[in-house]
């Protein structure tokens, strides 16, 4: 157990749709990280927050946005969901030095 | 483009004897650099880190080897168990300014198998 929490753990939905996954990062981790998994990339980052301020982009698409909350959990949002967004989403996070992130165990994504 | 590639998607090691892992990247900023371990239907899970100042770590049966001029990596472990079946993932980052690590840019993975 990483001590990172993710949920829901799986999530079905509709195309065109819009859905929330939630992630707590390790307490006392000021870093959470957003990651896609689709069947056949490997993990692909798309957004990092710092102590609730964005801190680095990575291969986000517009329709996806997040927070990180003053309690420093994170939540990811996904809008006019479409087939290729089906995927794992990992959140991860770590500490302020540290370079070691820290997952949990995902959020599978299925848009039908 | 892929900045992290990890060129074998499957390695097959005998039980007792060494598993290497290899990871090559195109991107001379990065400067920390981790394995990760991930079984089916679970997250990756920390293994084992190196900065670009070493060229070596240790950390039990795992050890890491970076080799900045080949802009190579590689995991070994020794000896190799049964539970260490799973996918393998070679991570690349660069400490962020102000403190905190950005992203991490992931190979795609290599499928370890130990065989009895």
């Amino acid at each position: 157990d990483s001590g990172v929490t993710q949920t829901p753990k799986h999530l079905i939905t509709a195309t065109g749709q819009r859905v929330t996954l939630r992630c707590s990062p390790r307490s006392g981790d000021l870093s959470v990280y957003w990651y896609q998994q689709s069947l056949d990339q490997g993990l692909q980052f798309l957004i990092q927050y710092y102590n609730g301020e964005e801190r680095a982009k990575g291969n986000i698409l517009e329709r996806f946005s997040a927070q990180q909350f003053p309690d420093l959990h994170s939540e990811l949002n996904l809008s006019s969901l479409e087939l290729g967004d089906s995927a794992l989403y990992f959140c991860a996070s770590s500490v302020e030095v540290d370079n070691e992130q820290f997952f949990g165990p995902g959020t599978r994504l299925t848009v039908l | 483009d892929q900045q992290v590639k990890q060129n074998s998607p499957s390695l097959s090691v005998q039980e007792g004897r060494i598993s290497i892992l290899n990871c090559d990247y195109t991107n001379s900023m990065f400067d920390y650099f981790l394995w990760y371990k991930k079984y089916p239907a679970e997250g990756p899970t920390f293994l084992i880190s190196i900065s670009s100042i070493k060229d070596k770590n240790e950390d039990g049966r795992f050890t890491v080897f970076l080799n900045k001029s080949a802009k190579h990596l590689s995991l070994h472990i020794v000896p190799s168990q049964p539970g260490d079946s799973a996918v393998y993932f070679c991570a690349a980052g660069q400490a962020g300014v102000g403190g905190g690590a950005d992203g991490l840019t992931f190979g795609k993975g290599t499928h370890l198998i130990i065989q009895p």
